[in-house]
C-alpha cells in the first residue's frame, strides 16, 4: 500500500521561505510530483523527482531522497499568490498517490 | 495545444441517479486518468485508461465505471449515486503511461464538481 504524510497547515510571510515536507512509504516508485491547488480549482504541476537530489524550477525546489522516502518543496521569495494547497504525490502502478494536501497561507 | 478540458464544470444529482462526467484529453495524450477529490483530501485514483482499454483501478465499486474512445477522450459514469460521491471529480492526462521506467506528468482537467443529494 501507500502512505504519504504532509503538514496540514503551514503559514509564512511574504518574501520569505517556505520548506514543505512529505514522507512516504510505497510498495512502487516511479517518481514524486508536487501540485498546487488555489481553492476550487485543479491541481497544477510544480515539480517532478525521479532521482536523488534537488530539482530548481524558479522560484520552487523539490528535493528527494529514496533511502529516506522523504521530500521537500521549497517555495522563496514567497507572494501572497502562493497561498494555496500543495499536494505530495507519489507515481506507481499507473497511478499517482497523493497526500492529503499542506495548505500555505501566505501573509503580509 | 489545447489542455485537458472536462464538463460539465456543475452538476447536481440526486441519490440512486446515475451520472456522466466527460473528458477531453491534452492534444498529443493518450493516457487518461480519473480521480476523486473529496474536500479537505487529496485526489483518490479511480482509474485509469490507455489506449481505450483500463489499465488500472483503484478502491472503487464496480458502479463506477468508464470509456476511453479512439480519440482519447474518456467518459467516466457513475451508476446507483450516494451522498458520500459528493466530490470533485478530476481527470488527468498523460503523453503515455510511463518513458524510460518513469511516470509520465499527469496534467489535470478543471474538474466536475458533482453534489448528490
Amino acid at each position: 500500500g501507500q502512505n504519504i504524510d504532509q503538514p496540514t497547515e503551514m503559514t509564512a510571510t511574504e518574501g520569505a521561505i517556505v520548506q514543505i515536507n512529505c514522507t512516504y512509504q510505497t510498495s512502487g516508485f516511479n517518481g514524486l510530483f508536487w501540485y498546487q491547488q488555489h481553492a476550487g480549482e485543479a491541481p497544477t504541476f510544480l515539480s517532478y523527482n525521479v532521482l536523488d537530489g534537488l530539482e530548481e524550477k524558479g522560484r520552487f525546489s523539490s528535493f528527494l531522497s529514496r533511502s529516506k522516502g522523504y521530500s521537500y518543496l521549497l517555495l522563496k521569495e514567497l507572494q501572497m499568490k502562493d497561498s494555496a494547497s500543495y499536494l505530495c504525490a507519489v507515481g506507481g502502478g499507473n497511478k499517482l498517490t497523493f497526500g492529503t494536501g499542506t495548505q500555505l497561507k501566505v501573509e503580509l | 495545444e489545447t489542455g485537458v478540458t472536462q464538463s460539465p464544470t456543475h452538476l447536481i444529482k440526486t441519490r440512486g441517479q446515475q451520472v456522466t462526467l466527460r473528458c477531453s484529453s491534452q492534444s498529443g495524450h493518450n493516457t487518461v486518468s480519473w480521480y476523486q477529490q473529496a474536500l479537505g483530501q487529496g485526489p483518490q485514483f479511480i482509474f485509469q485508461y490507455y489506449r481505450e482499454e483500463e489499465n488500472g483501478r483503484g478502491n472503487f465499486p464496480p458502479r463506477f465505471s468508464g470509456l476511453q474512445f479512439p480519440n482519447y477522450s474518456s467518459e467516466l459514469n457513475v451508476n446507483a449515486l450516494e451522498l458520500d460521491d459528493s466530490a470533485l471529480y478530476l481527470c488527468a492526462s498523460s503523453p503515455e503511461v510511463v518513458s524510460g521506467g518513469w511516470q509520465e506528468t499527469q496534467y489535470f482537467g478543471p474538474g466536475t464538481r458533482l453534489l448528490v443529494l
